[in-house]
């Protein structure tokens, strides 16, 4: 069974640009999960999704946005690019949504902002 | 708020050492889960273990084990007889109640097993 997919691997892009990242989930998984991990600062939760909507978002401001297909494959958009934005973008599925359901991650995408 | 610290920043040690990774966190929650993950180089994090907070009982998995106790709010990893191929960055995680899907996840340890 396959795992959870990014795409793509890694992404360069100069500030003031607009990046998209895409997440495919495990079959069956219908929650999808973003995670910022940025040098030495661990992983900070971005967004959660599911059944296609946005249930909840961290501390990140709007330009962060993305999305869930029906088919429950996600995007992540990030607008107007900056520099403190290179990281390594996670993304995370789990069958159902609910306390202490274990994430599983995908290799992530690695965004260079120049 | 919810909150995970994984002191120990990076751990050295020589192949077929013990190690223990620290991790502490607070929460005002009785209900909650805790995680440890491991990120190897390619960047993907694994699921180790997850554990509820009505389970202190402490698990052994081949040569991992986990040492859970309330009472210090701590959730720590030792791993017996180290390998070359344990060599990766291990995160601890809290996840709470309330249906918003909140992880809050330490900043790491970086284990170096050296041959």
């Amino acid at each position: 069974e396959a795992g959870v997919t990014q795409s793509p691997t890694h992404l360069i892009k100069t500030r003031g640009q607009q990046a998209t990242l895409r997440c495919s989930p495990i079959s069956g998984h219908t929650s999808v999960y973003w995670y910022q991990q940025a040098l030495g600062l661990g992983l900070q939760f971005l967004l959660w999704y599911d059944e296609g909507e946005e249930r909840n978002r961290g501390n990140f401001p709007p330009r962060f946005s993305g999305r869930q297909f029906p088919n429950y494959s996600s995007e992540l958009n990030v607008n107007a690019l900056e520099l403190e934005d290179s990281a390594l973008y996670l993304c995370a599925s789990s069958f159902l949504p609910g306390t202490g359901n274990i994430q599983y991650f995908g290799a992530g995408t690695r965004l260079s902002v120049l | 708020a919810q909150k995970v610290t994984q002191a120990q920043t990076e751990i050295s040690v020589v192949e077929k050492e013990d190690v223990t990774l620290d991790c502490v966190y607070e929460t005002r929650d009785t209900t909650y889960y805790l995680f440890w993950y491991k990120q190897p180089p390619s960047g993907e994090l694994v699921f180790l273990i997850r554990r509820n907070s009505f389970d202190e009982q402490n698990e052994i998995s081949g040569r991992y084990s986990w040492n859970f106790q309330k009472s210090t709010s701590s959730f720590n990893f030792t791993i017996t007889a180290s390998q070359v191929v344990d060599s990766a960055v291990y995160f601890c995680a809290l996840s709470e109640p309330g249906g918003y899907q909140k992880v809050t996840f330490g900043t790491g340890t970086k284990l170096q097993v050296i041959p």
